[in-house]
């Protein structure tokens, strides 16, 4: 079964301490990203990556770093998390015609 | 700059139709795709659009006109589950997905 899983999918962690939310796919795909979503502001990308080893910044990518050493593997790393992370994020890959996006990750910064 | 309009809620009764409209403005055009998403769900795909015309899909239709920078998703038959969030996602000249904020559907009995 096709899939996108990320882990964890639910985290609350105090200001400072890093984290990282894992994401991994199953479909072979080159293209990967990360989103925000908050009320009011729809899904905003913060990286993306068209292959190993390559990575670029979306829209939103103060205070956020991710790496592709794997094709299947693209995880989202906070090194300084803060409040204003506080957020649910979505991994997504895609093919040419569609995208599937992860279970998503509620993160709570306090 | 890009930009991707979509009304931000509507109401509908059970069994009726109903068409969320998006418009856009991209810099460059790779297709346009619908998501359905339940709150604090992940977004699911519905359609996608890459040539003008209309693509049908059981209850659901989704139409495109480049031209214009306009789609419309047109879901008929509408049932209590179809209450959701629809997003509206453009794929520009860099292959990245620019989303819209999104239309919440509210179906009443």
């Amino acid at each position: 079964e096709a899939q996108v899983t990320q882990n964890p999918r639910y985290l609350i962690t105090v200001t400072g301490k890093k984290l990282t939310v894992t994401c991994s796919q199953n479909m072979n795909h080159e293209y990967m990203s990360w989103y925000r979503q908050d009320p009011g502001l729809g899904l905003r990308q913060i990286y993306y990556s068209m292959n190993v080893e390559v990575t670029d910044k979306g829209d939103v990518p103060e205070g956020y770093k991710v790496s592709r050493k794997e094709k299947r593997n693209f995880p989202l790393i906070l090194e300084s998390p803060s409040p204003n992370q506080t957020s649910l994020y979505f991994c997504a890959t895609g093919g040419n015609t569609e995208a599937f996006f992860g279970q998503g990750t509620r993160l709570t910064v306090v | 700059g890009q930009n991707i309009d979509q009304p931000t809620e509507m109401t509908a009764t059970e069994g009726a139709i109903v068409q969320i409209n998006c418009t856009y403005q991209t810099s460059g055009f790779n297709g346009l795709f619908w998501y359905q998403q339940h709150a604090g769900e992940a977004p699911t795909f519905l359609s996608y659009n890459v040539l003008d015309g209309l693509e049908e899909k059981g209850r659901f239709s989704s139409f495109l006109s480049r031209s214009k920078g306009y789609s419309y998703l047109l879901l008929k038959e509408l049932q209590m589950k179809d209450s959701a969030s629809y997003l509206c996602a453009v794929r520009g000249s860099t292959d990245k997905l620019i989303f819209g904020t999104g239309t919440r559907l509210q179906v009443f009995p």
